[in-house]
C-alpha cells in the first residue's frame, strides 16, 4: 500500500532561518508530488508540483523553493525565513485525482 | 481563475442532519471533492463528484450540479466526531495538467 511520510510534525524558528521539510512516498513509482500552506482562515494554497526528478513548478512567487532529488521525496526549503511563512505544511500526492497528504508540518515563525 | 466559496462556520446537533454548501465558478471544470479536516490534521478524502446528480457513501452523500456551479456535502445521524472543517475543492484542466483548487473549508460544530 501507498503511504506518505512528512516531517517534523511541528518546527519553531526565528526569522531569517533557513528551513527544510521532508516528504517521502512509499509504495508507487514516479508519483505527482505537492506542497501546500494553510494559513488560518485562507484555505489550502498548492505551492509547488512535481511530476517527476528535477521537475518542480511553482504556483506563486515565494521566499520558499522545493526540490525533488529522487523519485518518492520531495523536499520544501527556504534560506531565509519569513514571519509569514508561518504555517500548516502538507505534502500530498495524487493519484486518479485525490490526493493524500501527509500528516502536515506546523511552522511557527518567531 | 476560479473562485470557490462555503460557508465559514456551522453548527448542528448530534444526530441531525447538516448541509453544507459549496459553488464554485471555473472554467475546464473536471469534478469536485470534498476532504475532512479535524482541527491539526490533514485532510482525507471523503467523495468525488464529477457528473451531476447524488453519490451516496454512508452517512455522507455528496451532490453536484454542473450548470448551477453548485455541490453540497450531506451528513446523516451526525456523531460528535464530524466536528472537522469540510474542504470543497474542484478540479479542471489546465494546459493538459489537471490543478485541483481548494475552498477555505467549513468549520462544522456538533453540539450535543
Amino acid at each position: 500500500s501507498q503511504t506518505i511520510h512528512q516531517w517534523p510534525a511541528t518546527l519553531v524558528q526565528p526569522v531569517g532561518s533557513p528551513l527544510s521539510l521532508e516528504c517521502t512516498v512509499e509504495g508507487t513509482s514516479n508519483p505527482n508530488l505537492y506542497w501546500y500552506r494553510q494559513a488560518a482562515g485562507r484555505g489550502l494554497q498548492l505551492l509547488f508540483y512535481s511530476v517527476g526528478i528535477g521537475q518542480i513548478s511553482s504556483e506563486v512567487p515565494q521566499n520558499l523553493s522545493a526540490s525533488r532529488p529522487q523519485d518518492r521525496q520531495f523536499i520544501l526549503s527556504s534560506k531565509k525565513l519569513l514571519l509569514s511563512d508561518s504555517g500548516f505544511y502538507l505534502c500530498a500526492w495524487k493519484q486518479g485525482g485525490i490526493s493524500t497528504f501527509g500528516s502536515g508540518t506546523r511552522l511557527t515563525v518567531v | 481563475g476560479q473562485n470557490i466559496d462555503q460557508p465559514t462556520e456551522m453548527t448542528a446537533t448530534e444526530g441531525a442532519i447538516v448541509q453544507i454548501n459549496c459553488t464554485y465558478q471555473t472554467s475546464g471544470f473536471n469534478g469536485l471533492f470534498w476532504y475532512q479536516q479535524h482541527a491539526g490534521e490533514a485532510p482525507t478524502f471523503l467523495s468525488y463528484n464529477v457528473l451531476d446528480g447524488l453519490e451516496e457513501k454512508g452517512r455522507f452523500s455528496s451532490f453536484l450540479s454542473r450548470s448551477k456551479g453548485y455541490s453540497y456535502l450531506l451528513l446523516k445521524e451526525l456523531q460528535m466526531k464530524d466536528s472537522a472543517s469540510y474542504l470543497c475543492a474542484v478540479r479542471r484542466d489546465s494546459g493538459g495538467y489537471q490543478k485541483v483548487t481548494f475552498g477555505t473549508g467549513t468549520k462544522l460544530q456538533v453540539i450535543p
